[in-house]
């Protein structure tokens, strides 16, 4: 059962170009959505997150746009560069029992062209 | 290097066979979790302990299990392996077990069953 669903599975920017991310979910007990980003051979690593009762979140270059009506997120990475090619993640993370559930999208594989 | 160490980082093995992953998280961190990464499904939390205790639990098979030590170091044991069970396993921690948690993950283990 995919909860998060994310779009597209993948996308070619060009440098200095504006990448969008698009993610909806389902479950409304998530509570805390964080975007990860990873580089081949590595981990996830954390990018930016956002609680559902903000509806932006900016940090550098990088916004999370959050519209909780839709049950719908989206990441927007401003002047993107060929360093942001990566794999980005969108996550929802719900508190069950005494622990934390955080589930991932299927990822976007990113490619930032000169 | 994100603190949180995994060994192996490459396991070659056969079909019914049984191996071992270990995640030592990073320090200061009490909770751990397990991730499988394949390429059909993403990222899939299977487990998370916190200081010892099991505290929530996804997709995890019967044939998988886990634990966490006193010294917070964790093993994740797959046994009858099959070839379905070819993936990326990545150990991820963070300070708190709920809330809006910072994972941060290894480098991951990339296992492939033969």
């Amino acid at each position: 059962q995919q909860q998060v669903k994310q779009s597209p599975q993948s996308l070619i920017v060009q440098k200095g170009g504006i990448s969008i991310i698009n993610c909806a979910y389902e479950n409304t007990a998530f509570d805390y959505f964080p975007w990860y980003q990873q580089f081949p051979g590595k981990g996830p690593a954390l990018l930016i997150a956002i609680r559902p009762d903000v509806s932006e979140k900016k940090e550098g270059r990088f916004t999370i746009s959050f519209n909780k009506s839709a049950k719908q997120f989206s990441l927007h990475i401003m002047d993107s560069q060929p360093g942001d090619s990566a794999t980005y993640f969108c996550a929802a993370s719900m508190v069950t029992g005494g622990g934390n559930k955080l589930t991932f999208g299927t990822g976007t594989q990113l490619k930032v062209e000169l | 290097d994100s603190g949180v160490t995994q060994t192996p980082k490459h396991l070659i093995t056969a079909t019914g066979q049984r191996v071992t992953l270990r995640c030592s998280p990073r320090s200061g961190d009490l909770s751990v979790y397990w991730y499988q990464q394949s390429l059909d499904q993403g990222l899939q939390f299977l487990i998370q302990y916190y200081n010892g205790e099991e505290r929530a639990k996804g997709n995890i098979l019967e044939r998988f299990s886990a634990q966490q030590f006193p010294d917070l170091h964790s093993e994740l044991n797959l046994s009858s392996l099959e070839l379905g069970d070819s993936a990326l396993y990545f150990c991820a921690s963070s300070v708190e077990a709920v809330g809006a948690n910072v994972l941060t993950f290894g480098a991951g283990s990339r296992l492939t069953v033969l």
